[in-house]
């Protein structure tokens, strides 16, 4: 079946301007996350939604990035006025629930760079 | 989560067993490893995890000392598309605790 999709695969824009990330995650999966790659690190986290909630923002940078799920399937992240330092591949994963042993699914990421 | 520790490279002959390891010496007794990879331009891919006992599954084996200080992730046969990095995370599985903390992993390289 259909993995984790992210649109679009690479993103650049100029610093100070708004940008929008897309992940599809797998059908019928209700836990999401978002991570953020930068270059010679592991991913880390910044988001988890649990359905159509945010069940934990601790790991967003600061107020400039928000992420949404309106219907819980198809997740947006958010980042405003953006900053040289934001540029990373973000990286969206699902999972079909949160909290045990499940698997979490990435997709291939968002290369986002910010000139 | 416990701290694990991992060489930063290791180099492989095809077709060669490769054996990563990983050290989390202050790991708690309800904390699984997890092993996941990111082969390049790609996402983290899960491999394998386990709690005490050894596990084997289609992709590699998972080795685990007995005092559960350190394991080995155990890929029988490697193919160059093997090459990745090669991330060792510990977790506790349960209500409220979902995200996965990765360190900067093992960069393996799979030599022809």
């Amino acid at each position: 079946g259909a993995g984790v999709s992210q649109t679009p695969s690479n993103k650049v824009t100029e610093k100070g301007k708004y940008v929008e990330l897309r992940c599809d995650p797998i059908s019928g999966h209700t836990a999401l996350y978002w991570y953020r790659q930068s270059l010679g690190q592991g991913p880390e986290f910044l988001i988890y939604f649990q359905g159509t909630g945010a069940a934990d923002d601790s790991g967003l940078p600061n107020d400039r990035f928000f992420a949404v799920r309106p219907e819980g399937s198809v997740s947006t992240l958010k980042i405003q006025r953006t900053e040289r330092g934001d540029s990373a591949v973000y990286l969206c994963a699902s999972s079909f629930q949160a909290g045990g042993l499940e698997t979490q699914y990435f997709g291939p990421g968002t290369r986002l760079t910010v000139l | 989560d416990a701290k694990t520790t991992q060489p930063t490279s290791m180099d492989c002959a095809e077709g060669r067993a490769a054996n990563l390891p990983c050290n989390h010496s202050t790991i708690s007794g309800n904390e699984y490893v997890y092993w996941y990879r990111q082969i390049h331009s790609q996402g983290p891919q899960y491999i394998i995890h386990g709690l005490k006992n050894n596990e084997t599954n289609e992709m590699a084996s998972l080795i685990i000392t007995e005092d559960r200080k350190s394991s080995t992730l155990i890929l029988p046969h490697a193919t160059l598309r093997d090459t990745a990095v090669y991330y060792c995370i510990v977790r506790v599985p349960g209500a409220g605790s979902y995200q996965l903390t990765f360190g900067k992993g093992t960069k393996l390289s799979v030599i022809p």
